[in-house]
């Protein structure tokens, strides 16, 4: 079955500190990915999309990026989080013309 | 670009009361998509549809391409219904690598 997995579901961490956040899909090949963030009062944005391996498109610029290290595993990243780097995170797997999505859990992240 | 506008921003209800929450966007869309995101983060997706009306439980979401319109109604409402409810269309006509764009959400509470 088709399925997508995204971890922690929730974190807590320094100003400064490194942020790693996976998103693992099962049931496919070549998923188009994305991540996704929502800030305080904000609808979800688009962070990064990825249509294959090494491939990653950025929307915003910020203190993140992405990975695509394996066809079924998108990463996000930060070497040095910041305060306003908090919010919710979410990854999602969109197919085809039709559009139907998948979503994970979602990460709520706090940066103290 | 597609934007998506939802309304209202914030509800309160009684339990029992019949619930209306609507989406609006600009670019017509083959598919839009109703999620769920409860206290605490976790996302749900609760419908994709792209024509007429679907049901499941006590949601029923519509959708008039035409008008580029969708609504998605509670009845009975009940307080485990409280949550965002935020919809989501294809950033662009078609959908792909483009992803979603969402809308900022409804925070629904139901009083007992």
């Amino acid at each position: 079955s088709q399925t997508i997995h995204q971890w922690p579901a929730t974190l807590v961490q320094p100003v400064g500190s490194p942020l790693s956040l996976e998103c693992t899909v099962e049931g496919t090949s070549n998923p188009n990915l994305y991540w996704y963030r929502q800030a305080a009062g904000r609808g979800l944005q688009l962070l990064f999309y990825s249509v294959g391996i090494g491939q990653i498109s950025s929307e915003v610029p910020q203190n993140l990026s992405a990975s695509r290290p394996q066809d079924r595993q998108f990463i996000l990243s930060s070497k040095k989080l910041l305060l306003s780097d908090s919010g919710f995170y979410l990854c999602a797997w969109n197919i085809g013309q039709e559009s139907q999505a998948f979503f994970g859990q979602g990460t709520r992240l706090t940066v103290v | 670009k597609n934007e998506v506008e939802q309304s209202p921003q914030n509800l309160t209800a009684q339990e029992g009361e019949f619930i209306t929450i609507n989406c609006s966007y600009s670019v017509g869309i083959s598919a839009l998509h109703w999620l769920q995101q409860h206290p605490g983060g976790g996302i749900v997706s609760l419908f994709m549809l792209s024509s007429g009306k679907k049901k499941h439980g006590r949601l029923i979401a519509t959708i008039n391409i035409q008008e580029k319109h969708s609504s998605l109604h509670i009845t009975a409402s009940h307080p485990r219904d409280s949550a965002v409810y935020i919809c989501a269309a294809p950033s662009y006509s078609g959908g792909g690598a483009d992803g979603l764009t969402f809308g900022k959400g409804t925070h629904l509470i139901i009083q007992p």
